[in-house]
């Protein structure tokens, strides 16, 4: 049972624009909350995080929304570059509960097109 | 520093045969995490363990899986015997887990890819 999903597989995207990667989930004991970007032949890294008491954090052309009541959030990339063409997952941790380990999401392919 | 470590990247089996997947963690972390990445369910967590002692293994889907960690700078996943459908990328990830609380970033290795003919 899939309790952190990304329904979208994939997504292209221009050079330039913004890249929207969705992410939903289920429990709602989770409080954090993370993307990892994850190039071919290599394992994942962390790129941004976002507590459930917040409802932004940004970084750079890096943003995290997070929306408690939907149970959603997502990943804005302003502007896309070609480098960022990556397999990106979303990440989930209970951690008020004790719990250390992280709940992951399918992935979502970001395809910039130059 | 030269990151999370694991070994083989490649291991191309026959059904029944045993396979040893191996990793080195960062040193100083103190948790070590192995997961199994799959089309269909993305990266699950097999299991985990808080200062080389297992914490959570309910993720490991059969009696066929084991691991280890007899000391805090390796550990083992072992699959015996082997099936077609253990065919996946296999990563390891470490962590420091302090007291005091806050997240704790986990940091992967380069994955393990595994081939059961």
């Amino acid at each position: 049972d899939q309790q952190v999903k990304q329904n979208s597989p994939s997504l292209s995207v221009q050079e330039g624009r913004i890249s929207i990667l969705n992410c939903d989930y289920t429990n709602s004991m989770f409080d954090y909350f993370l993307w990892y970007k994850k190039y071919p032949a290599e394992g994942p890294t962390f790129l941004i995080s976002i507590s459930s008491i917040k409802d932004k954090n940004e970084d750079g052309r890096f943003t995290v929304f997070l929306n408690k009541s939907a149970k959603h959030l997502s990943l804005h990339i302003v502007p896309s570059q070609p480098g960022d063409s990556a397999v990106y997952f979303c990440a989930a941790s209970a951690r008020n509960s004790g719990a250390n380990n992280l709940f992951f999401g399918t992935g979502t392919r970001l395809t910039v097109i130059p | 520093d030269a990151g999370v470590i694991q070994s083989p990247r490649h291991e191309v089996t026959e059904m029944g045969q045993e396979v040893t997947l191996r990793c080195k963690p960062i040193s100083g972390h103190n948790s070590l995490f192995w997961y199994r990445q799959t089309m269909m369910r993305g990266l699950e967590l097999l299991i985990y363990f808080n200062n080389n002692v297992p914490i959570d293994d309910s993720g490991m889907p059969e009696d066929r899986f084991s691991a280890k960690m007899p000391n805090a700078s390796f550990s083992t996943l072992k699959i015996q015997p082997s099936e077609p459908r253990d065919s996946a990328v296999y990563f390891c990830a470490s962590s420091l887990i302090r007291l005091s609380g806050g997240y704790n970033e986990q940091f992967f290795g380069p994955g393990t890819r595994l081939t059961v003919l």
